[in-house]
C-alpha cells in the first residue's frame, strides 16, 4: 500500500535555529498537507497545498513557516527560527481528491532546546 | 466553522467489553466525519469515515460507527475490546463538499485515549 514518508523522524535543534521537514507524498496525490500536534494536545491544521501554491493556512502559519515542493516529489515545511513552543509532531499528508482521500505520514518530532 | 467534540478524554474498558468513544459535531451541514487512530509513537490511521452514503460506517480492527443526524453524533463502537486496541482515538471533520478544487482541511477533536484492562 503506498505511503506517505517522513523524514527524520525525530529532530532536535536549538531555538532560533532553521530547521526543514521533509515528506515524500504519494505520487499520483495532488493536495498535500502538514499538520502538527502538541505533546498531549489535539492535531492542528497548518496549512494544505496544490498546484505549487498554498491553498489554505491557519493562524498558526505565520511568517516564520513556508512550504514548498522543490522537485515534484518532496514536500518541505521550513522553520525559519524555530520557538520552544514549535515543539511538537509534525505530520505529513497527501490526498487525491479532499478529505475523503487523507494518507498521514507517520510524522516527524520537533524538539526545539 | 466546523468543530467535533470528543466526550471523555480517557475510557478504560475490560478486555472483551464493549468499547464506546463518543463524538460530537458541529457543522451547519452534514460533514464528512473520520475516526483516526494513533498508537504510541506512530501516525495517524484512518479508522472509518462516513461521506453521506450509509449512516453505519464499518472500518477496520472491528470498529463501526453510525452517522445520527439528528443528535449530530458519530460514536465509535467494538463489540469486544481487545488489549491491542488501546490507542489515542481522534474524530475528525471536515466540509461535505469538495471546495478550494477539492482540497479539505481536517479539523480534529481532543483526542480520547483508550485503556484496556486484562
Amino acid at each position: 500500500e503506498p505511503e506517505v514518508t517522513q523524514t527524520p523522524s525525530h529532530q532536535v535543534t536549538q531555538m532560533g535555529q532553521e530547521v526543514i521537514l521533509r515528506c515524500v507524498p504519494i505520487s499520483n496525490h495532488l493536495y498535500f498537507y502538514w499538520y502538527r500536534q502538541i505533546l498531549g494536545q489535539k492535531v492542528e491544521f497548518l496549512v494544505s497545498f496544490y498546484n505549487n501554491e498554498i491553498s489554505e493556512k491557519s493562524e498558526i502559519f505565520d511568517d516564520q513557516f513556508s512550504v514548498e515542493r522543490p522537485d515534484g516529489s518532496n514536500f518541505t515545511l521550513k522553520i525559519r527560527s524555530t520557538k520552544l513552543e514549535d515543539s511538537a509532531m509534525y505530520f505529513c499528508a497527501s490526498s487525491r481528491w479532499g478529505a475523503n482521500g487523507y494518507t498521514f505520514g507517520s510524522g516527524t518530532r520537533l524538539t526545539v532546546v | 466553522a466546523q468543530s467535533v467534540t470528543q466526550l471523555g478524554s480517557h475510557v478504560s474498558v475490560s478486555e472483551g467489553a464493549l468499547v464506546l468513544l463518543r463524538c460530537n459535531y458541529s457543522s451547519s451541514v452534514p460533514p464528512y466525519l473520520f475516526w483516526y487512530v494513533q498508537y504510541p509513537n506512530q501516525g495517524l490511521q484512518l479508522l472509518l469515515k462516513y461521506t453521506s452514503a450509509a449512516t453505519l460506517v464499518k472500518g477496520i480492527n472491528g470498529f463501526e460507527a453510525e452517522f445520527k443526524k439528528s443528535e449530530t453524533s458519530f460514536h465509535l463502537t467494538k463489540p469486544s475490546a481487545h488489549m491491542s486496541d488501546a490507542a489515542e482515538y481522534f474524530c475528525a471533520v471536515s466540509p461535505p463538499y469538495i471546495s478550494n478544487f477539492g482540497n479539505e482541511k481536517l479539523t480534529f477533536g481532543t483526542g480520547t485515549r483508550l485503556t484496556i484492562i486484562p
